[in-house]
């Protein structure tokens, strides 16, 4: 069974707020990401990270930031959320060379207003 | 970049029927992936494919990797009610990054 964690699972912020989504493995994977998804569309990948101090920007440009400083860590930020930026936030990880099998965490559900 | 193009887009069904959706694409793949997601949560993975022309099952999920390697297929056999969600192909090459499909969306009528 996958031990992936996001919180918040649900965030209702205002225009403006800088925000933070925290994800979290105990794989023990080097690699994680972040995708993007509307509701009942296809994910789209915003970044990922192939081990500790490596960022890279994903296939949808957004405003969003990452850091990995731990490898079971995966902070996403946000510093001046829109009402554009309302979506759901899956952070996934998976093993060096089993990039096609990738573990998600349950999302977070992000409403900017 | 890579495009998959999976249908049906939705499927709305009877309990006990049988379910089939596949995934096609413009180039090949190593891997094929599926995936399902229930409202509000992250996608699961349900079966892997690694070889063309490989059948792997897992309960009443049976899934193949086309020979051709540009395609999979997902069957579901006698759906039951927690089968609803919505299934994501995926595909896998090199050290590229995962690519996803658009999503069947099952629904399940009384």
């Amino acid at each position: 069974e996958a031990d992936i964690y996001q919180t918040p699972r649900y965030l209702v912020i205002g225009t403006g707020k800088k925000i933070t989504l925290e994800c979290s493995q105990t794989m023990g994977h080097d690699k994680m990401y972040w995708y993007q998804q509307d509701p009942g569309m296809e994910l789209h990948l915003i970044h990922y990270s192939y081990g500790v101090n490596s960022t890279e920007k994903g296939d949808l440009s957004s405003e969003s930031t990452v850091s990995r400083i731990r490898t079971e860590h995966f902070p996403l930020t946000l510093e001046s959320a829109r009402p554009s930026h309302t979506s759901q936030y899956l952070c996934a990880s998976s093993r060096l060379g089993g990039e096609g099998e990738q573990f998600f965490g349950p999302g977070t559900r992000l409403t900017v207003l | 970049g890579q495009q998959l193009n999976q249908s049906p887009q939705s499927m709305f069904i009877q309990e006990g029927e049988d379910v089939s959706m596949n995934c096609t694409s413009s180039s090949i793949f190593n891997t094929w992936l599926w995936y399902k997601q229930d409202p509000g949560e992250g996608p699961v993975l349900l079966i892997a494919l690694y070889k063309a022309g490989e059948l792997t099952s897992n309960g009443r999920l049976t899934a193949q990797f086309g020979i051709t390697r540009k395609d999979s297929f997902l069957n579901i056999s006698a759906s039951i009610p927690s089968d609803v969600g919505i299934y994501f192909c995926a595909g896998h090459f090199g050290n590229e990054k995962l690519t996803f499909g658009t999503g069947t969306r099952l629904t399940i009528i009384p």
